[in-house]
């Protein structure tokens, strides 16, 4: 499978833990991004890396919320001290370049307690 | 930023109906794409269309980025084609490729 891959797919925890996501894109993409979706919604932009920089974050990522990108392959998408209003569906896509198709993985479904 | 709505927010067919999903936006973009979202959450690429006419299968669409809109057309709907489909732009400059999403429309087809 190339496709964009996530890991975990759910994801339960309590308030106040912390709990990290990771995000494996298509090979030789090198446009990574991270989005939120709560339920009925659309989903939202957080945060985009090209190669390893991480260029841009919305004002959605709290300083609760850290990305990183290590050697621009794989990306991890960490919350710390989670509250309730957490609970979303946490969806990375990759791009091999701009005016190109985006490709979504399965996501994570996070559930705070 | 970059505002897009989609119409009809929800949709009711019988199965083997045909149906037209509209998108409109706020600004010059980039790139359209067009997602159906499966009861898993798992958002599945339909089209990549910043301009012009697509087809695949029952499903065709159409972009008209002078007057800024964008059209999904299925036709002899199926019980499978049931979901949220979601319009999604990037308005290029400073936007880094981010996709704007649409609020959707919940399709429902009955047997």
């Amino acid at each position: 499978d190339t496709g964009v891959s996530q890991d975990p797919r759910h994801k339960i925890t309590k308030r106040g833990q912390n709990v990290t996501f990771r995000c494996d894109p298509i090979s030789e993409h090198n446009r990574l991004y991270w989005y939120r979706q709560t339920l009925g919604q659309g989903p939202e932009f957080l945060t985009y890396f090209q190669n390893e920089a991480q260029l841009e974050k919305s004002r959605l990522l709290s300083d609760r919320f850290s990305a990183e990108r290590p050697k621009g392959s794989f990306s991890t998408l960490e919350i710390q001290r989670t509250e309730q209003g957490d609970s979303a569906m946490y969806l990375c896509a990759s791009q091999r370049r701009t005016q190109e198709t985006q490709y979504f993985g399965p996501g994570t479904r996070l559930l705070v307690l | 930023g970059i505002q897009v709505e989609q119409s009809p927010p929800d949709l009711i067919l019988q199965e083997g109906a045909n149906s037209t999903l509209r998108c409109n936006f706020s600004d010059s973009v980039n790139n359209l794409q067009w997602f159906h979202q499966n009861p898993w959450g798992q958002l599945i690429n339909l089209f990549y269309i910043p301009s012009g006419t697509k087809q695949n299968g029952r499903l065709s669409a159409t972009t008209v980025a002078t007057e800024r809109y964008s059209l999904l057309y299925i036709s002899s709907s199926q019980t499978t084609d049931s979901g949220v489909y979601f319009c999604a732009v990037d308005a290029g400059g400073t936007s880094y490729g981010k996709l704007t999403f649409g609020q959707g429309t919940i399709l429902t087809v009955h047997p």
